[in-house]
């Protein structure tokens, strides 16, 4: 069983348009989070999420807009996309606060703005 | 600003080698210091964690060392081979937020 999937793995589009990416964890956790991960590799953390509730959002632009239905599932909706989303965008899981360290990532959503 | 600066950016390693990789952290608030793997194609998964108040946790070939008073942990790769060869983060979480660092590109010459 796969403990956390995110769909699409691959997202091909032109700039101005919207998509979503959807992420689902079967782990029971109670955090969430999308990282953005650029040519160079870097990690970055955009949104944490603790049972459904925003709890960090890294000055995102508004373009990015998190939705977690419930605990399991966070999906992440882009507005207008720009060439600069072009990225691999994870997310995570983890128990919680004091188990943040022990994060189960997906395998990734490879977003090309053209 | 919170920091986790990660060193070397890539490392190549011959075979049965060893491979090492540096972090330096400077807040003292954070309460755990991992390090992921991550595989070409693949999301990062957690490989080693130590707690601040250990200063050294070995899990197979995987080994963390811990230096409180200079800021730093590092992760040794002994025997290090070619399945080794992936990216490795160092990170420190504090709160609901986890700071990675850079990234090291290890490759591992059979």
């Amino acid at each position: 069983d796969t403990a956390v999937s995110q769909t699409p793995k691959y997202l091909v589009t032109q700039m101005g348009n919207d998509k979503s990416i959807k992420c689902e964890q079967n782990l029971g956790h109670d955090t969430m989070y999308w990282y953005k991960q650029d040519s160079k590799k870097f990690l970055k953390i955009m949104f944490s999420y603790n049972n459904k509730e925003l709890i960090i959002n890294e000055t995102v632009p508004n373009r990015f807009s998190p939705k977690s239905p419930d605990k399991a599932h966070l999906n992440l909706h882009i507005n207008s996309l720009e060439l600069g989303d072009s990225a691999v965008y994870f997310c995570a899981s983890s128990p919680g606060q004091g188990n943040s360290y022990e994060q189960y990532f997906g395998p990734g959503t490879r977003l090309t703005v053209t | 600003q919170q920091q986790v600066k990660q060193s070397p950016q890539s490392l190549i390693v011959q075979k049965g080698g060893i491979s090492i990789i540096n972090c330096a952290y400077e807040n003292t608030a954070f309460d755990y210091f991992p390090w992921y793997q991550q595989f070409p194609g693949k999301g990062p998964a957690l490989l080693i964690a130590i707690r601040p108040d250990v200063s050294e946790k070995k899990e197979g070939r995987f080994t963390i060392s811990f230096n409180k008073s200079a800021k730093q942990f590092s992760l040794h790769i002994m025997d290090s081979q070619p399945g080794d060869s992936a990216t490795y983060f160092c990170a420190a979480p504090l709160g609901f937020k986890t700071i990675f660092g850079a990234g090291t590109r290890l490759f591992v010459k059979a």
